[in-house]
Order: structure tokens, then sequence, then C-alpha cells
């Protein structure tokens, strides 16, 4: 099946220092999404990806889809410590497979005040 | 902003016996999805749900899962005879439609022991 390989894994930083993670893919995706997840929470949206080489900011959030559609990554600025959680870039194919989603492993972010 | 609602938030349960998870997904939805999450895994697709059928389901979701819409507002996951590699979060998703992004429940916490 498809696969997402995300990174990096774990990331520890200082509040105010910006954060960098990233997706990648063997296969093609049409939409590129990033979620957070809270801890006993469930999965929200953050930045919608469409259109490859779509460059897309929320607040202090940016995405980029990847030009070859196998790619993305989300910039996080000036972190606070409400930033912590677990990021999954998610990745959903077209085709019959159109509403499935495959999400990566996830990056698991500490802000330290 | 409109939630997609789950219940219960957790529940254990003897191994073989079945389970009913339930979903209240949001009003004017018309896809319907269920996602499960072992601890300290990737959140994994199991099936979608559209037009009262199953449009997709993934290799996981074997003879022992169903899904049913039994009214107008609720999504139902049953699991017939639990094993104890059931357990793990299991959450409902809905959507417009196919294109957009998901809203999430706070997930079930399944425990089989």
């Amino acid at each position: 099946g498809q696969q997402l390989n995300q990174s990096p894994q774990s990331m520890f930083i200082q509040e105010g220092e910006d954060v960098s993670m990233n997706c990648t893919s063997s296969s093609i995706f049409n939409t590129w999404l990033w979620y957070k997840q809270d801890p006993g929470e469930g999965p929200v949206l953050l930045i919608a990806l469409y259109k490859a080489g779509e460059l897309t900011s929320n607040g202090r959030l940016t995405a980029q889809f990847g030009i070859t559609r196998k790619d993305s990554f989300l910039n996080i600025s000036a972190s606070i410590p409400s930033d912590v959680g677990i990021y999954f870039c998610v990745g959903r194919a077209g085709g019959t497979s159109y509403g499935k989603l495959t999400f990566g492993q996830g990056t698991i972010l500490t802000v330290h005040p | 902003e409109p939630e997609v609602t789950q219940t219960p938030s957790h529940q254990v349960t003897q191994m073989g016996q079945e389970v009913i998870l339930r979903c209240v997904p949001i009003s004017n939805h018309l896809y319907f999805y269920w996602y499960r999450q072992i601890l300290g895994q990737k959140v994994e697709f199991l099936v979608s749900f559209y037009n009262n059928e199953i449009s997709e389901k993934s290799e996981i979701f074997d003879d022992q899962f169903s899904v049913e819409r039994p009214d107008g507002s609720n999504f139902t996951l049953k699991i017939r005879s639990t094993k104890l590699e059931d357990s793990a979060m299991y959450f409902c998703a809905s959507s417009k439609d196919s294109a957009y992004g998901y809203t999430f429940g706070s997930g079930t916490r399944l425990t089989v022991v």
C-alpha cells in the first residue's frame, strides 16, 4: 500500500523557534493535508493543499504541496507552548481511493517555555 | 463549530465479545469513515461509507467488522468477536464530499482484555 515517510520523528525546541517537518512518498497524492493531534483527542485539520506547487498559510503555519506531488512540508514560525502535539502529514490519492487518507508516522513536537 | 461526536469515550470488553462503537457525524456531511490508531502507531484507514454502502475498505476491515448507518444521524462500527489486537483508539470522521479535509471525532479507546 501507499506509504508516507515523515521526518523528523520528534523535535524538542525552545519557545520562539521556527519548526520544519516534511513528508515524502514513493507514490503520487492528489491532496496533501496536515493534521495536529493533542493527547486523547482526534486529529484536527491545520492546512489542506490541493494543487502541486501550492503554498498555503494559516497564521504561523505554512505548508507546501511539492511539485512532483510526492512530498510536502510544514513550517511553524515563532513556536509557542500550545504548539505541542503530534503533527501528521496525510495524503489522499485519486481514482477509486479518493476518499481514503494515508497518514504519516507523525512528528512529536515538544516546546520548552 | 460543528463536531463529530463519538460514544463511548472508553470501552473495555472481554476477548470474544461483540462491541459497537457509535458516531454522530456532522449533520450535512455525506461521507463517513472509521480509522484506528494502535497505541504509539500511526492512524490507519479502516473503511469509507457513502450513500448507504461501503465505498472502500482496508485489509484490516475483515469479516469481523461491519458498519451501519441505522438512522439519519448515527454511524456505527461493530466488531463481532473482539481480539486482543483490536485494542486501539477508533476515530470516526465525516466530510461534505470526498474532496474536503475530514472532521475527526475525539475517538473511542477500545481495550480488549
